[in-house]
């Protein structure tokens, strides 16, 4: 069971709007370490999507935001798009651990 | 730009040692401050973070992997290696380097990762 709890899948139509959140605990998230998002493509590595909350590297699209709120964080993609499939995992650290880096258990998207 | 590549045996016996290595491009080990990490995913399910070095060879580990797990660099071959002891199938995963500036939190850039079995 991971530390950090996603849906195990969230789906939408083309140009739909979809979240995927991602709630942890007052020992990562909510100790205010930063959330990051990735998006894994099946058999592929995961791909930085959303570092440190909100912020988008360079290259990725603005149709991806991300938020943070007390224990938890959300990743938000609008404009669905049939490429955005995937799996989108968040990633944070957590005290507990030692401060270990900890992850999602992971959210399957499907475009419909 | 920096480009990571892990590398090793695909099948390992269950009790002996895993050992991989991660090639590292277009840029020095060394140099930084960076973290190095380890990251595995067994088939369908979550990645789970084994453990970090440092620049200077400072290491962290995840508290589940502490007792079998080492990490080096290689300064000479501008790679590092993991090591992890006493395996069993439930090692069996996709195993990846990542590089983690310091100060920072987010993994970036990845490997493309290696499966590494455990069967006999």
């Amino acid at each position: 069971q991971s530390v950090l709890t996603q849906p195990p899948s969230v789906s939408g139509a083309p140009g739909q709007r979809v979240t995927i959140s991602c709630t942890g605990s007052r020992s990562n998230i909510g100790a205010g370490y930063d959330v990051q998002w990735y998006q894994q493509v099946p058999g592929t590595a995961p791909k930085l999507l959303i570092y440190d909350n909100t912020n988008r590297p360079s290259g990725v699209p603005e149709r991806f935001s991300g938020s943070k709120s007390g224990t938890s964080a959300s990743l938000a993609i609008t404009g669905l798009q049939a490429e955005d499939e995937a799996d989108y995992y968040c990633q944070s650290y957590d005290d507990t651990l030692s401060g270990s880096g900890v992850f999602g258990g992971g959210t399957k998207l499907t475009v419909l | 730009q920096v480009q990571l590549q892990e590398s090793g045996p695909g099948l390992v016996k269950p009790s002996q040692t895993l050992s991989l290595t991660c090639s590292v491009s277009g840029g020095s080990i060394s140099s930084g401050p960076y973290y190095w990490n380890w990251i595995r995913q067994p088939a369908g399910k979550t990645l789970e973070w084994i453990g970090r070095i440092y620049t200077n060879g400072n290491t962290d580990y995840n508290p589940s992997f502490r007792s079998r797990v080492t990490m080096l660099l290689d300064t000479s071959r501008n790679h590092l290696s993991l090591k992890l002891t006493s395996v069993t199938a439930a090692d069996t995963a996709v195993y990846y380097c990542a590089r983690r500036a310091s100060g920072e939190g987010w993994f970036d850039p990845w490997g493309l990762g290696t499966l590494v079995s455990v069967s006999s």
